[in-house]
């Protein structure tokens, strides 16, 4: 089973920041948090993980808080591209530990 | 670079049949996963293989069953179809499983129909 909750869904103004919760309170020491998303029809896309500092990438920030218990995944400038289902996932930095999916959250981005 | 690749795109069963479906990895990849999407749901996890060897395998009864080839390229079997199978079947491609962290890199998927 997942190890994290999302909320189901969330809407974004176009050009809004879209900042998705997810809450992992069981998340273990070794374990690092992963997101990933799917746009309708195609296979999921990585966008970013990490351990306890926040992260920064092309794609997206990612604020992990202190205790480690939740996170959010924050798109800057969301545009009707990202409308998507965006999965939290946690995961030992080991190899190739399968992911683990939960249901995710489904961002629209609205025009 | 080539991605991955899936086929059929598309595929409709009846019950009791087999069913094949194909994956071909990214270029460089040595480890395919294999996952099930129900409609509404998230992909659950079935098996890994990497080279050529079954390398984890997740809450899937024996009917689902697989293989890696030297290439890389992968198939997964389904035996004794049931409605419940009917899904979107994800392959994903990644690199050396010695790494620290391996991208999964995942293909479009076949959407199989079981009636």
């Amino acid at each position: 089973d997942a190890k994290t909750t999302q909320p189901p869904s969330m809407d974004c103004a176009e050009g809004r920041a879209a900042n998705l919760l997810c809450n992992h309170s069981t998340i273990s020491g070794n374990e690092y948090v992963y997101w990933y998303r799917q746009i309708h029809s195609q296979g999921p896309q990585y966008i970013i993980h990490g351990l306890k500092n926040n992260e920064t990438n092309e794609m997206a920030s990612l604020i992990i808080t202190e205790d480690r218990k939740s996170s959010t995944l924050i798109l800057p400038h969301a545009t009707l591209r990202d409308t998507a289902v965006y999965y939290c996932i946690v995961r030992v930095l080991s190899g190739n530990t399968p992911l683990v999916f939960g249901k995710g959250t489904r961002l629209s981005v609205i025009a | 670079e080539t991605g991955v690749t899936q086929s059929p795109t598309h595929l409709i069963k009846t019950r009791g049949q087999q069913v094949t479906l194909r994956c071909s990895s990214q270029s460089g990849h040595n480890t395919v996963s294999w996952y099930q999407q129900a409609l509404g749901q998230g992909p659950q996890f079935i098996f890994q293989y990497y080279r050529e060897e079954e390398n984890g395998r997740g809450n899937f009864p024996p009917r689902f069953s697989g293989l890696q080839f030297p290439n890389y390229s992968s198939e997964l079997n389904v035996n004794a179809l049931e409605l419940d199978d009917s899904a979107l079947y994800l392959c994903a491609s990644s690199p050396d499983s010695g790494a620290a962290h391996n991208e999964q890199f995942f293909g479009p998927g076949t959407r199989l129909t079981v009636l």
